[in-house]
């Protein structure tokens, strides 16, 4: 069976210090990644999805970035942390080749204060 | 762009009641997604519906895409404290774009 590991689960980091939060997905080749954050408990915001190594849609202009260096890793950095960026970090995945009707299975989270 | 609103924001029952939460679109939906979060959880999904009036169940919860598939609706009967969380809808339409979700507290 699938499944979704993201990595750490919180962190406490000081405004201008680097990010990189990991996500790997196992029981499964060549699916959509996506990075969502959630602020204050609520909305699910899309920061951005992959369809493949090395392609990386951005969905929001901002202080992040997303890569994915092999098929089953998505990793989201920053290279100065800003208090705005505070927030519930979700990693997911869906079944490659059904944008346009994904089913997403999310990762535990990851929540990240930013002081 | 697409827009996806969902009311109530909250949403407080006593258990046994009934409780509903509704989704509507800016534009035409090729389909509708439903997702659960639990306090501290993430989200999980639930279900999709993908036709025009589609009706599904899934045992308390009721779950219906309008006829012109632009809003959609769920509803639970009879509330347990384990129904406890917040309720999300995305639609899909080109992007899948989330409702800001329906928390529901029961109180026993």
């Amino acid at each position: 069976s699938q499944t979704i590991h993201q990595w750490p689960a919180t962190l406490v980091q000081p405004v201008g210090s680097p990010l990189s939060l990991e996500c790997t997905v196992e029981g499964t080749s060549n699916p959509n990644l996506y990075w969502y954050r959630q602020a204050a408990g609520r909305g699910l915001q899309l920061l951005f999805y992959s369809v493949g190594i090395g392609q990386i849609s951005s969905e929001v202009p901002q202080n992040l970035s997303a890569s994915r260096p092999q098929d089953r890793q998505f990793i989201l950095s920053s290279k100065k942390l800003l208090l705005s960026d505070s927030g519930f970090y979700l990693c997911a995945w869906s079944v490659r080749g059904t944008r346009g009707a994904e089913k997403l299975f999310f990762g535990s989270g990851t929540q990240l204060s930013v002081l | 762009g697409q827009q996806v609103m969902q009311i109530p924001q909250y949403q407080h029952v006593q258990e046994g009641e009934d409780f509903t939460t509704y989704c509507n679109s800016s534009t035409t939906l090729s389909n509708i997604q439903w997702y659960k979060q639990r306090p501290g959880g993430h989200p999980v999904f639930l279900i999709q519906l993908v036709k025009s009036g589609e009706v599904k169940k899934q045992k308390r919860l009721t779950f219906q895409f309008g006829e012109a598939k632009k809003n959609s609706s769920l509803h639970i009967t009879a509330t347990q404290t384990t129904d406890v969380g917040t309720y999300f809808c995305a639609g899909q339409g080109g992007k899948l774009i989330f409702g800001q979700g329906t928390e529901l507290s029961v109180k026993p």
